[in-house]
């Protein structure tokens, strides 16, 4: 049974940057994309970007490029989604899941808070 | 980008009740659209995939159909634990969309 567990929550600064984890285990690592996802509060999900960890494939959308990077520890099956220069719009519930003609399994959520 | 708009955005109806959630894509899908349950506090749960394949342990009174542009979701039966927003997602064409939500709840 696959399951992915992802960081704690995290309080951080506009203009900084930050890094949420999703851990992946119970199956195999190298056969399904990643997908990151968000959720600001009373808000609809949005797609963040993806990474098929086999062949370290990325594709963000335009919204996010150059703001976000997915990368994973293939040693430690982990995926981590880095999102840089944070603004207060970006204060959301972000989640990871996994990837097949949809996206059926998911992490529990991570809430980052940006706030000074 | 493929926009996706679902309609109604809200809806309020009783136990029992047969329910029908409309997806409509900007451009025609292949049949990759999922169809998403969530509720409060809680990641978001996949109903169905490729337009109207049932996921493992998803009830039979939920379905999906549709091709092109138009998907729909139905609830055959509305439970009490089926009181929840719904979402749809294309997942055929970069960049990944979803439906802006569809809240369900009881009338």
């Amino acid at each position: 049974q696959v399951q992915l567990v992802q960081s704690g929550a995290a309080v951080t600064k506009p203009g900084s940057s930050v890094k949420v984890s999703c851990k992946s285990s119970g199956g195999d690592f190298f056969s399904y994309g990643i997908s990151w996802v968000r959720q600001a509060p009373g808000q609809g999900l949005e797609w963040m970007g993806s990474l098929t960890p086999v062949f370290h494939k990325v594709n963000y959308p335009q919204d996010f490029q150059g703001r976000v990077t997915i990368t994973a520890d293939k040693s430690t099956t982990t995926v981590y989604m880095e999102l840089s220069s944070l603004r207060s719009g970006d204060t959301a519930v972000y989640y990871c899941a996994r990837e097949r003609d949809g996206f059926d399994v998911w992490g529990q959520g991570t809430l980052v808070t940006v706030s000074s | 980008d493929m926009q996706l708009t679902q309609s109604p955005s809200f809806l309020s109806a009783s136990v029992g009740d047969r329910v029908t959630i409309t997806c409509r894509a900007s451009q025609v899908i292949s049949s990759y659209l999922a169809w998403y349950q969530q509720k409060p506090g809680k990641a978001p749960k996949l109903l169905i995939d490729v337009a109207s394949t049932l996921q493992s342990g998803v009830p039979s009174r939920f379905s999906g159909s549709g091709s092109g542009t138009e998907f729909t979701l139905t609830i055959s039966s509305l439970q009490p634990e089926d009181f929840a927003t719904y979402y749809c997602q294309q997942v055929d064409t970069y960049p990944w969309t979803f439906g802006q939500g569809t809240k369900v709840e009881i009338k």
